[in-house]
């Protein structure tokens, strides 16, 4: 059984603080790795999908990198805004066509 | 390019009846996959379509289930409601590539359900 966890569950910045945040998964069966960011009544937004061990990706603020080989990610954004207080989901894919979701780690921004 | 859309957004039901939701996806995407979620739960998914067969399924009660047409839209039902079945049921496509698991998955705004 899989089991993606991430942490913190939430997260309180002042704007123009830089926070990060883990999502851990089983290193076996690793296929890919989702970072989504979900604001409340709106629909989950895919940021990154990662694939490879040492991958990082970049998104504006917002960046990731991969470690397949221990099974975490880690999640960067530099000088938080209010505008990125949301939820934060990882998920596993193993390559049956599912993802696994965290429980996703809340961020609050306050100006 | 219109994005993942889903009828109803809010639904109320009682004990006991069946509920269908629906799912367009994105134009082009054959693959569409639902999730529930619950509060305190991540998104768990449910199942998943491509090309109107069930790839996979998760590890959900046979009351779920699912379809999907030609035209790629899907539909999930859900019988004999449950009180724990309310919940934010979320649909997303995705455009297959050939690497599963590697493309993006478009999510739509999901459908609130209530058990009374």
């Amino acid at each position: 059984i899989l089991n993606v966890e991430q942490s913190p569950q939430s997260l309180h910045v002042q704007e123009g603080d830089s926070t990060n945040f883990t999502c851990s998964f089983p290193s076996s069966n690793f296929y890919a790795l989702h970072w989504y960011r979900w604001e409340t009544a709106k629909s989950p937004e895919a940021l990154f999908v990662m694939t490879l061990n040492g991958d990082e990706k970049k998104k504006g603020r917002i960046s990731a990198t991969l470690n397949t080989k221990e099974g975490y990610s880690y999640l960067y954004i530099k000088g938080s805004q209010p505008e990125d207080s949301a939820t934060y989901l990882c998920a596993q894919n193993t390559g049956f066509q599912k993802l696994v979701f965290g429980t996703g780690t809340r961020l609050l921004v306050s100006p | 390019k219109a994005g993942v859309t889903q009828t109803p957004r809010y639904l109320i039901k009682t004990r006991g009846q069946q509920v269908t939701l629906s799912c367009s996806p994105i134009s082009g995407h054959r693959s569409v996959s639902w999730y529930q979620q619950t509060p305190g739960q991540g998104l768990q998914f449910l199942f998943e379509y491509f090309s109107e067969t069930q790839r996979n399924k998760g590890n959900f009660p046979g009351r779920f289930s699912g379809r999907q047409f030609s035209n790629s839209r899907s539909e999930m039902n859900v019988s004999t409601l449950e009180l724990g079945d309310s919940a934010l049921y979320l649909c997303a496509s995705r455009y297959e590539r050939g690497l599963a698991g590697v493309d993006e998955q478009f999510f739509g705004p999901g459908t609130r359900l209530t058990v009374l």
